[in-house]
């Protein structure tokens, strides 16, 4: 069974960072690209970023370029995301997701919350 | 990249059919089939219900259909049902090799 689980959110004030994890199972990591969807509360679906299955190729959307970092460690079936000078604006659950070979999502993570609030 | 366009909510009774549409550019839902369509209650993590346009993953009943003509996708439900009740969302792939969400429709079932 194809297992994505989030962790790594919390209670950050504004400016400060954060790096969320996704921890994989039930597939091989290692064929796969990566990415990650964020949802602030009572909002709608914003996809971030993805990382190829070997990090050759990460894009992040043209609006979050700069303070979010992708990364993965597939000896480890993890994928990170690094979040730099955190905002209010930055407050939401954030997903880590699974892109099949077809170009879709069908697994994701239960979702990682994040506060920023001084 | 802009948001697709989707209309923030939509409602139907029960047995009735509705559309969702969900529309872009040349450089988005009109340049590839890869446009899918997600179903979220609240609370929960999205689910799948329609891929590279028309397709329909295992277990997504077939009241659920999507097609696309142009820079629009859309999404239909047909005989509704009160289970159906939900936060609706397209994504398409991008020329940019990056995806792009629409905004959300509420759908309510009357």
């Amino acid at each position: 069974e194809v297992r994505l689980a989030d962790s790594g959110g919390g209670l950050v004030k504004p400016g400060g960072s954060l790096r969320l994890s996704c921890a994989a199972s039930g597939f091989d990591f290692n064929g796969y690209t990566m990415s990650w969807v964020r949802q602030a509360p009572g909002k709608g679906l914003e996809w971030i970023s993805s990382i190829s299955s070997s990090s050759t190729h990460i894009y992040y959307a043209d609006s979050l370029k700069g303070r979010f970092t992708i990364s993965r460690d597939n000896a480890k079936n993890s994928v990170f995301l690094q979040i730099d000078s955190l905002t209010a604006e930055d407050t939401a659950l954030y997903y880590c997701t699974r892109e099949e070979w077809e170009l879709t999502f069908l697994h994701w993570g239960q979702g990682t919350l994040v506060t920023v609030s001084s | 990249q802009s948001a697709l366009a989707q209309p923030a909510s939509v409602s139907g009774s029960p047995g009735q059919s509705i559309t969702i549409s969900c529309t872009g550019t040349n450089s988005d839902v009109g340049n590839y089939d890869y446009v899918s369509w997600f179903q979220q209650h609240p609370g929960k993590a999205p689910k799948l219900i329609i891929y590279a346009v028309t397709t329909r993953p295992s277990g997504v009943p077939d009241r659920f259909s999507g097609s696309k003509s142009g820079n629009t996708a859309t999404l239909t439900i047909s005989g509704l049902q009160a289970e159906d009740e939900a936060d609706y969302y397209c994504i398409a792939y991008t020329r940019k090799i990056t995806w792009v969400f629409g905004g959300g429709t509420k759908l309510t079932v009357l």
